[in-house]
């Protein structure tokens, strides 16, 4: 089974310039969450989304930060413009969506060098 | 919010040690502990789970202990190897319901298995 797929795996910027992420989860998982990793940190939850709907994006920036999942499956991150302090891990997690907290699988990442 | 201390922050062992990783949080109704190890470059991967209603659990040289009234759990890894160098992060939630079930991180810590 195809774990969760994230692209590009690597991405240098200029400060100021747009950037995207897209995220396809396992097959069948209806939960889909993207992460931020600062160096040394743990995962911190940007937003997750149950099927198409955005359920908890209380911790991202939506100034300039914005998601999207359409018909429930891919998903993208976009940063526009993006700053010096967006320099990360951007992760993206899938789940089954079962009641209560079901395990979370984890994508390769997409590190992204703002300059 | 919940909070989740994680310690220590590095951590080095003989090959066939044992090591062991300590974690507190905040949040008394948290629920929900899993472990998740990291490589570098990759994603984080689940390697055990616990929950309240059980207070040790064990899948073979790992372990996790859950101690609910002194709010902290522990990783054990036993006769370790040099393939379990990597960094192993600790994270706690409440079960199911809306922004409630968040996973919220330790900052990681970095093991060492030197041959």
């Amino acid at each position: 089974e195809a774990g969760v797929v994230q692209s590009p795996r690597y991405k240098i910027i200029e400060k100021k310039q747009p950037v995207a992420f897209w995220c396809n989860p396992i097959s069948g998982h209806n939960t889909l969450y993207w992460y931020l990793q600062n160096l040394g940190q743990g995962p911190e939850l940007l937003i997750r989304y149950e099927n198409e709907e955005a359920v908890d994006d209380s911790q991202l920036p939506k100034d300039r930060f914005s998601a999207e999942r359409l018909k429930g499956v891919d998903s993208t991150l976009k940063i526009q413009p993006a700053e010096l302090g967006d320099s990360a891990v951007y992760l993206c997690a899938s789940s089954q969506g079962l009641a209560g907290p079901d395990t979370q699988y984890f994508g390769p990442g997409t590190r992204l060098t703002v300059l | 919010g919940e909070n989740v201390e994680q310690h220590p922050s590095t951590l080095s062992v003989q090959e066939g040690d044992s090591a062991v990783i300590k974690c507190t949080y905040s949040d008394s109704a948290s629920n929900y502990f899993p472990w998740y190890k990291q490589e570098l470059g990759k994603g984080p991967q689940l390697i055990i789970d616990i929950r309240s209603n059980v207070g040790e659990k064990k899948d073979q040289r790992i372990a996790v202990t859950l101690n609910k009234t002194a709010k902290h759990f522990s990783l054990h890894i036993t006769e370790t190897q040099p393939e379990d160098s990597a960094v192993y992060f600790c994270a706690a939630s409440r079960e199911s319901g809306g922004s409630n079930y968040k996973l919220t991180f330790g900052k990681g810590t970095l093991l060492t298995v030197n041959p």
